[in-house]
């Protein structure tokens, strides 16, 4: 059974780019959070997807947009990046019944 | 708003010894879930333990437990018999139960460190 996947691992973007982040869930799961985690902090929530459709959203400017498959895998695309977007972005899954979030490995951005 | 403190940055305890990290959060909900999670230096989170808030029975998983104390809102993690292998950053984390699920609230880290 594989956990949560997530691609690419590492990444160099220049300012001003986009980049775009691919997570499938683990099987069985049906909700996807995005966070991000800057050096030496928690992870902070991004947002949710679930059917479709973004349920909950953290504290994000619009430039952090996503998207959800029919198949639950996601997509998070940041766009006109900021140095300051250089951080590890975790994937987490869960079931909309269930209690338990799991996590990907993350895929690590640097904005150069 | 909801918010986890994690008061101690870094922790140290020598191995097969008993440590216990600090968590205290704020939240007016009345049903929650709490967990503590670790992150090795590979990044990936691994869950350690959870505890649901309308169960007074503490969580136990192997050589992890939790004190889930609700009035006080803390819930502390006592790592028993402590493994080399256990050395990481510690976040507790909360969410309220319910839809949002997956909506984390993280503490900003313990680091533990394992002395040989």
């Amino acid at each position: 059974d594989a956990g949560v996947t997530q691609s690419p691992t590492h990444l160099i973007k220049t300012r001003g780019q986009q980049v775009t982040l691919r997570c499938s869930p683990k099987s069985g799961h049906d909700t996807v959070s995005w966070y991000q985690q800057a050096l030496g902090q928690g992870p902070q929530f991004i947002f949710q997807y679930y059917e479709e459709e973004e349920r909950q959203r953290g504290n994000f400017p619009d430039r952090f947009s996503g998207h959800q498959f029919p198949n639950y895998s996601s997509e998070l695309n940041v766009n006109a990046l900021l140095l300051g977007d250089s951080a590890l972005y975790l994937c987490a899954s869960s079931r909309t019944a269930g209690n338990t979030i799991y996590f990907g490995e993350g895929s690590w951005l640097t904005v150069v | 708003a909801q918010t986890v403190t994690q008061s101690q940055p870094e922790m140290s305890v020598q191995e097969a010894e008993t440590v216990t990290l600090s968590c205290t959060y704020d939240t007016s909900e009345s049903d929650y879930y709490l967990f503590w999670y670790k992150q090795p230096p590979s990044r990936q989170m691994i869950l350690v333990i959870r505890q649901e808030a309308y169960k007074q029975q503490n969580a136990t998983e192997n050589r992890f437990s939790v004190n889930f104390q609700k009035a006080a809102k803390s819930f502390s993690l006592k790592i028993s018999d402590s493994q080399l292998g256990d050395a990481a950053m510690y976040f507790c984390a909360y969410t309220k139960y319910g839809g949002s699920q997956g909506n984390l609230i993280f503490g900003k880290g313990t680091k533990l460190s394992v002395k040989p």
